[in-house]
């Protein structure tokens, strides 16, 4: 089974910073690789698929990168609605099976 | 507008069944499939597995093949999803989400999802 891991797993960040969080999966995955945004009590968001392309209507602030087995979720200048618990996923294992990362939550410092 | 929208929240006793339904609106619910995830309380998100909205194929992860079926009514253009043999450590909230059908070598994600269904486990 393919295994993700998130790094850091929490961190504190201002208004206008920059952020990146890591996803590493335990094999290469190509770029079948998904992240999602989700606030409390909320469902989950889609933010950018096959690890670069921007979900429509998400703010160009966020961006994705990476391929095989590092990937990397960037927040170019930290806004308030964007404290939230961020999740990669991936696609790649089997036709249909998907598989999520353990979760990096955002909050302020 | 894409819409899914979720069945109210349920208790329910160990070793019962719950069923939990998402109503599609907004686009051809044939063309596309619904995947369910859940998230226990404070805890990340877990894949439960999918089904087409056009032929009703099914796909479930390994840790559920036992215990959950999932159906569709597509003349309602509703899904369902039932959890048998509850236990309390399936207390979660249940999300249904959009995706394309799988396909061999496709790239696929989750873009709509439902407002998620409290299921409480408890005697």
């Amino acid at each position: 089974d393919i295994q993700l891991t998130q790094s850091p797993s929490s961190l504190s960040a201002s208004v206008g910073d920059g952020v990146t969080i890591t996803c590493r999966a335990s094999q290469s995955i190509s770029i079948y690789l998904n992240w999602y945004q989700q606030k409390p009590g909320r469902a989950p968001n889609l933010l950018i698929y096959a690890a670069s392309s921007l979900q429509s209507g998400v703010p160009s602030r966020f961006s994705g990168s990476g391929s095989g087995t590092d990937f990397n979720l960037t927040i170019s200048s930290l806004q308030p609605e964007d404290f939230a618990t961020y999740y990669c996923q991936q696609t790649y294992s089997s036709p249909g099976e998907f598989t999520f990362g353990p979760g990096t939550k955002v909050d302020s410092k | 507008q894409v819409q899914l929208v979720q069945s109210g929240a349920e208790v329910k006793k160990p070793g019962a069944s719950v069923k939990v339904s998402c109503k599609a609106s907004g686009y051809t619910f044939s063309r596309y499939g619904i995947t369910w995830v859940r998230q226990a309380p404070g805890q990340g998100l877990e894949w439960m597995g999918w089904i087409s909205g056009y032929k009703g194929n099914t796909k479930y992860a390994e840790k559920f093949q036992d215990r959950v079926s999932m159906t569709t009514d597509t003349a309602t253009s509703t899904a369902y999803m039932e959890l048998r043999s509850l236990r309390s450590d399936d207390t979660a909230v249940y999300f249904c989400a959009r995706l394309l059908v799988p396909a061999a070598g496709e790239i696929n994600w989750f873009d709509y999802w439902g407002q998620g269904t409290l299921v409480t486990a408890s005697s």
